[in-house]
């Protein structure tokens, strides 16, 4: 069955230093990846995604993320982190039509 | 164009009564699914549509729970009679193909007291 892993509940970064979001994936085919990110009280927004093609894919808002198939991990990397990027960050995999997400990654930013 | 709009933002309702959740997906769009979130279960899916049609409602939580898709433009989730712990929020979000990239509206946060 498809699963999402997202080891991470709670990571607390400094604002401008790199982050690194864990995310593993369970399928038996070729994977559609994306992240989300949700602000509190806010819907989904699309990260980046990746179908096929480079594994390394760039996103908005200055993130990008590396498809690893020995590893099955998306990982979700950003350089310089912003303390507007404080929010919950979801890993999901598509598997015929429709969307597995992981349980999501809760980012704090400290000043 | 407006994106998913779902409606109502917020849902107070007292336990056993019906509640219908509503979503107006992408125009063009193919793809609507719904999701529940909750803190305990994290994102669930409940069900989606291809083309209006219903292709898998496994995730529906049980017979009270029921969705509609009548034309391209228009779905509703319906509650009856409601529970305390189907309190949540409900998210709808439309895709294009089955190719993912959803769009996800800003959700209906259901309290049932």
């Amino acid at each position: 069955a498809q699963s999402v892993t997202q080891p991470d509940i709670h990571i607390t970064v400094s604002e401008g230093a790199s982050l690194e979001l864990r995310c593993n994936y369970s399928y038996g085919a070729t994977p559609y990846l994306f992240w989300y990110v949700q602000s509190p009280g806010q819907g989904l927004q699309l990260l980046l995604k990746y179908f096929s093609g480079d594994t390394l894919v760039q996103g908005i808002k200055g993130f990008e993320a590396e498809f690893k198939r020995s590893q099955s991990s998306f990982n979700l990397r950003k350089p310089s982190v912003h303390w507007s990027d404080a929010a919950e960050y979801f890993c999901a995999v598509g598997a015929r039509g429709k969307l597995i997400f992981g349980q999501g990654t809760e980012l704090s930013v400290k000043p | 164009d407006a994106g998913v709009i779902q409606s109502p933002r917020h849902e107070v309702t007292e336990m056993g009564q019906e509640v219908t959740l509503r979503c107006k997906p992408i125009s063009g769009h193919d793809y609507l699914f719904w999701y529940r979130q909750t803190m305990m279960r994290g994102l669930e899916l409940l069900i989606y549509f291809n083309n209006n049609v219903p292709i898998d409602d496994s995730g529906m939580p049980e017979d009270r729970f029921s969705a509609k898709m009548p034309n391209a433009s228009f779905s509703t989730l319906k509650i009856q009679p409601s529970e305390p712990r189907d309190s949540a929020v409900y998210f709808c979000a439309s895709s294009y193909r089955d190719r993912g990239g959803y769009t996800f509206g800003s959700g209906t946060r259901l309290t049932v007291v």
